[in-house]
């Protein structure tokens, strides 16, 4: 069984870089039938896609956020990683990663809350 | 980057049935059949329900169905039962490259 987890360090001060890394088990990171992505969940807000991933490094991006996103992939670890820059309290949020295929995202990590506060 | 419209709640009565809503335009929804729909309960993840406009993962009941008219998506559920009580959202590919999701709607089971 597929399984993510987020990992993350809970507290980001503004203006600083919020770094988030998904371990993926169950299943290689390098299937060639999937993208890995990163979607957010403000508190008592709706879904927001941030940016995806392909095992090879190809990449696509939420241009609302303005080129402060920055996605790749490590194989040999089956992981991949997000970078947010430049935060500010706006960006406090449950952070979501998940699996998709043809834009359908059917596995999904628990979640990681990320608080940016200074 | 402005999401999809979906009503804020709905509601209805044990066994009953509903429609959730999604309006997009000819970029997203209209164009493309990579329209999903996804339940989440409170402090969990969201769970696919729907993908590629009407089709059912494995293990999800037939109780839910999804559809689509020009760029409205919609999604159903038959025989309401306590446990549909959460917030669903609708997702779909936008050109180019891009997804973009609802703004959720929350439904209560009377």
């Amino acid at each position: 069984q597929l399984q993510l987890q987020e990992s993350g360090p809970g507290l980001v001060k503004p203006p600083e870089t919020l770094s988030l890394t998904c371990t993926v088990s169950g299943g290689s990171i390098s299937s060639r039938s999937y993208y890995w992505g990163w979607i957010r969940q403000p508190p008592g807000k709706g879904l927001e896609w941030i940016a995806s991933i392909y095992y090879s490094g190809n990449t696509f991006n939420n241009p609302s956020l303005k080129g402060r996103v920055t996605i790749s992939v490590d194989t040999s670890k089956n992981q991949f990683s997000l970078k947010l820059s430049s935060v500010t309290a706006a960006d406090t949020a449950v952070y979501y990663c998940a699996r998709h295929g043809k834009w359908t995202f059917d596995y999904w990590g628990q979640g990681t809350l990320i608080t940016v506060s200074s | 980057q402005s999401a999809l419209t979906q009503p804020a709640s709905v509601s209805g009565s044990p066994g009953q049935s509903i429609t959730i809503s999604c309006t997009g335009t000819s970029s997203d929804v209209g164009d493309y059949n990579y329209v999903s729909w996804y339940q989440q309960h409170p402090g969990k993840a969201p769970k696919l329900m729907i993908y590629e406009v009407s089709n059912r993962p494995s293990g999800i009941s037939n109780r839910f169905s999804g559809s689509k008219s020009g760029n409205t998506a919609s999604l159903t559920i038959s025989g309401l039962q306590a446990e549909d009580e959460a917030d669903y959202y609708c997702s779909s590919y936008r050109s180019t490259n891009t997804q973009v999701f609802g703004g959720g709607t929350k439904l209560t089971v009377l």
